[in-house]
C-alpha cells in the first residue's frame, strides 16, 4: 500500500530564508510524486510533480523539490521564503502503474514570519 | 481559478438528513475525484469516476454514493448524516489518460452537520 509521511506539522521560517518542507513516501513500485498548496478557505493548488528524469523538479512560485530514491524522499524547497508562502502544503504519491489513487500526507503548515 | 466548480459552498444540515454535493470538472477532463478533508483524518480519497464509470474507490462509507453524468458533472450523495461527517468535501478533475496527470481541485463544499 502507498503512504506518505510529512513529519512536521508546522514549519516556521523567517522571510528571506530558505525553506524546506519534508516528505517521505512508500510505494511498491516507482512513484509519481506531487506537491500541492492550500491557502485558507481555498482548494488545493498544484505546485509541481516528479514523474521521471531529472531528480530536481521546478514548479510554481519559485518552489522546487528533489526526488531521492534511496531515501524515498521528495522534499519541497524554496531558496527565499515570502510571507505570502504561508499556507498548508501537501505531499502526495501514487504508483506509476495500475489505477492506484493519489495518497496525500497529512499536510505541513508553513508560517513565514516577516 | 482551477476551472473546477463546486456547489454549494456551505451546507448546514441536521443529523439523519441527506445532502447532495455537485461538481463540474474542468473543460475536457474526464476524471472526477471526491475527497473529504477533516482535521483529524486529513485529506481522504473517497471515489473516482472516469467518463461516467466508477474507476476507484477509497475510504467511502456505504452511506455515501456518487455518480458522474453524461455531461461529466458529478454528484456526491451523503445520507443518514452524522456529526462526524462534518468536513470539507473537495472535488478534483484530471484528464487521466495517464496516472501522472495532476489533479485540479475545486474550492470545496463545507458541510456542517448539527
Amino acid at each position: 500500500a502507498q503512504s506518505v509521511a510529512q513529519p512536521e506539522d508546522q514549519v516556521n521560517v523567517a522571510e528571506g530564508n530558505p525553506l524546506t518542507v519534508k516528505c517521505t513516501y512508500s510505494v511498491s513500485g516507482n512513484p509519481y510524486l506531487f506537491w500541492y498548496v492550500q491557502y485558507p478557505n481555498r482548494g488545493l493548488q498544484f505546485l509541481l510533480k516528479y514523474i521521471t528524469g531529472d531528480n530536481l523538479v521546478k514548479g510554481s512560485y519559485g518552489f522546487e523539490a528533489e526526488f531521492n530514491k534511496s531515501q524515498t524522499s521528495f522534499h519541497l524547497k524554496k531558496p527565499s521564503a515570502l510571507v505570502s508562502d504561508s499556507a498548508l502544503y501537501f505531499c502526495a504519491v501514487r504508483e506509476n502503474s495500475g489505477n492506484t489513487p493519489l495518497v496525500f500526507g497529512k499536510g505541513t503548515r508553513l508560517s513565514v514570519i516577516a | 481559478d482551477s476551472g473546477v466548480t463546486q456547489t454549494p459552498k456551505h451546507l448546514i444540515t441536521a443529523t439523519g438528513q441527506r445532502v447532495t454535493l455537485r461538481c463540474s470538472p474542468r473543460s475536457g477532463d474526464l476524471s472526477v475525484y471526491w475527497y473529504q478533508q477533516s482535521l483529524d483524518q486529513g485529506l481522504q480519497f473517497l471515489i473516482q469516476y472516469y467518463n461516467g464509470e466508477e474507476r476507484a474507490k477509497g475510504n467511502i462509507l456505504e452511506r455515501f454514493s456518487a455518480q458522474q453524468f453524461p455531461d461529466l458533472h458529478s454528484e456526491l450523495n451523503l445520507s443518514s448524516l452524522e456529526l462526524g461527517d462534518s468536513a470539507l468535501y473537495f472535488c478534483a478533475s484530471s484528464a487521466e489518460r495517464s496516472s501522472y496527470n495532476e489533479q485540479f481541485f475545486g474550492p470545496g463544499t463545507r458541510l456542517t452537520v448539527l
